[in-house]
């Protein structure tokens, strides 16, 4: 696709409910970030991907939080059980190697009631 | 460790004045400082750029920022605002531009108001 795709767009969960984020990079970039918006603050970067290898999650904020990228491209962002905290915008960006531009989707709006 | 700090939260200016947005940073290596702009509904936007080259570094859409060591600072500015402006503005840093070294880390965004 022409720019970094995210679904869903908006999702209401229910606490304790676990959500699936997709995220589709540009065809061909290496890198992979997500990252956690919340309301009035700056993005803050959860997780890192180059390829399929997931080479920094220091950012992920329990070990409710998982995220893959099995065949280095579709990235899936994973929230077990969540709690009201985890309401935020989850933005997912890609980048070519060596310094390219970090292209960053329109982000999945998450509301846990 | 990095942080990037914006001071206030929200600046008006009028349609044609000058917009100055501030952004101080802090890094434990020579830094890499980005502005990014975020319109309602929408994505990040890179704006410009700052990778060790010219201090004085131009973007897109009339926007220029200068990076001053001594002052720790990336300031932002525009000669004159247009009504398409208005949007949240974020300043970032990272430690390098490839891998993991080119996570960034922003600050908490300033919203941008173009009176008429």
């Amino acid at each position: 696709g022409a720019g970094v795709s995210q679904s869903p767009r908006y999702k209401v969960a229910k606490r304790g409910q676990d959500v699936a984020l997709r995220c589709d990079p540009i065809s061909g970039h290496v890198s992979l970030f997500w990252y956690q918006q919340a309301l009035g603050q700056g993005p803050e970067f959860l997780t890192y991907f180059q390829n399929e290898a997931q080479l920094d999650k220091s950012g992920l904020p329990s070990d409710r939080f998982f995220a893959e990228r099995p065949e280095g491209s579709v990235s899936t962002l994973k929230i077990q059980r969540t709690q009201q905290e985890d309401s935020a915008v989850y933005l997912c960006a890609s980048s070519l190697a060596l310094g390219n531009t970090i292209y960053f989707g329109e982000g999945s709006w998450l509301t846990v009631v | 460790a990095q942080s990037v700090t914006q001071l206030g939260s929200h600046v008006s200016v009028s349609e044609g004045a000058l917009v100055l947005l501030r952004c101080n940073y802090s890094s434990s290596v020579p830094p890499y400082l980005f502005w990014y702009v975020q319109y309602p509904n929408q994505g990040l936007q890179l704006l410009l750029k700052y990778t060790s080259a010219a201090t004085l570094v131009k973007g897109i859409n009339g926007f220029e920022a200068e990076f001053k060591k001594s002052e720790t600072s990336f300031h932002l500015t525009k000669p004159s605002a247009h009504m398409s402006d208005a949007a949240e503005y974020f300043c970032a840093v990272s430690e390098g531009l490839t891998g993991a070294n080119s996570k960034l880390t922003f600050g908490k965004g300033i919203t941008l108001s173009v009176r008429p």
